[in-house]
């Protein structure tokens, strides 16, 4: 099975502030991965796929990047709105999610 | 628009059994792929089970392998989660999402709000 690591699990930022999240596997995924947000006692919302494809309507603040083995999302001058968790999936023959980041106002 | 809504979570004894559905609704749904992912309280996100558009290939994840099986009805636009033999670390809010891949979105483009099940004697 392909592991994930998601790095860091928990980030502290202020409003304006630009954030990267790290996702790496344990082999290639070329670019099968996604990005999702999630706010408590919400489903997750889907924002990245295919590791750099805005999904419709996610503000182009937010971008991803990367292929093979490594992976970031990239949230670009932080609005109050972006405080939640945020999630990579692998999206091939399994969907594993990596651990999870936490974002929390600093 | 697109609507999935879970239903058939509770409590339950451990050892018992919980059939969950996802009615779907906005969409067609006899195309799309389709997924259960679960997040126990305060945990991350953990992916348990796919079927294709059609029922013809289904995968569960190992920790479920055996006790938890997949389903659809495609004449009742309606997703289920067989679950057998809960135990206590089954507890957890359950959701159905979709794969948008027949919408050229390779990821899970829309989700239900969950249906919380926990196991409890």
């Amino acid at each position: 099975d392909i592991q994930m690591t998601q790095s860091p699990s928990t980030l502290s930022a202020s409003v304006g502030d630009t954030v990267t999240i790290t996702c790496r596997t344990s082999q290639s995924i070329s670019n099968w991965l996604a990005w999702y947000q999630q706010k408590p006692g919400k489903a997750p919302k889907l924002l990245i796929y295919k590791a750099s494809t805005l999904e419709s309507g996610v503000p182009s603040r937010f971008s991803g990047s990367g292929s093979g083995t490594e992976f970031t999302l990239t949230i670009s001058s932080l609005q109050p709105d972006d405080f939640a968790t945020y999630y990579c999936q692998l999206y091939d023959s399994f969907y594993t999610f990596g651990q999870g980041t936490k974002l929390e106002i600093k | 628009q697109v609507q999935l809504v879970e239903s058939g979570g509770g409590v339950v004894q451990p050892g018992r059994s919980l059939r969950l559905s996802c009615a779907a609704s906005g969409f067609t749904f006899s195309i799309f792929t389709m997924h259960w992912v679960r997040q126990a309280p305060g945990k991350g996100l953990e992916w348990l089970a796919v079927i294709w558009f059609d029922g013809s290939n289904k995968y569960h994840v190992d920790s479920v392998k055996g006790r938890f099986t997949i389903s659809r009805d495609n004449s009742k636009n309606t997703l289920y989660l067989q679950m057998n033999s809960l135990r206590a670390e089954d507890t957890a809010l359950y959701f159905c999402a979709r794969d948008g891949h027949n919408s050229a979105v390779d990821g899970f483009d829309y989700w239900g709000q969950g249906t919380l099940v926990t196991v409890s004697s």
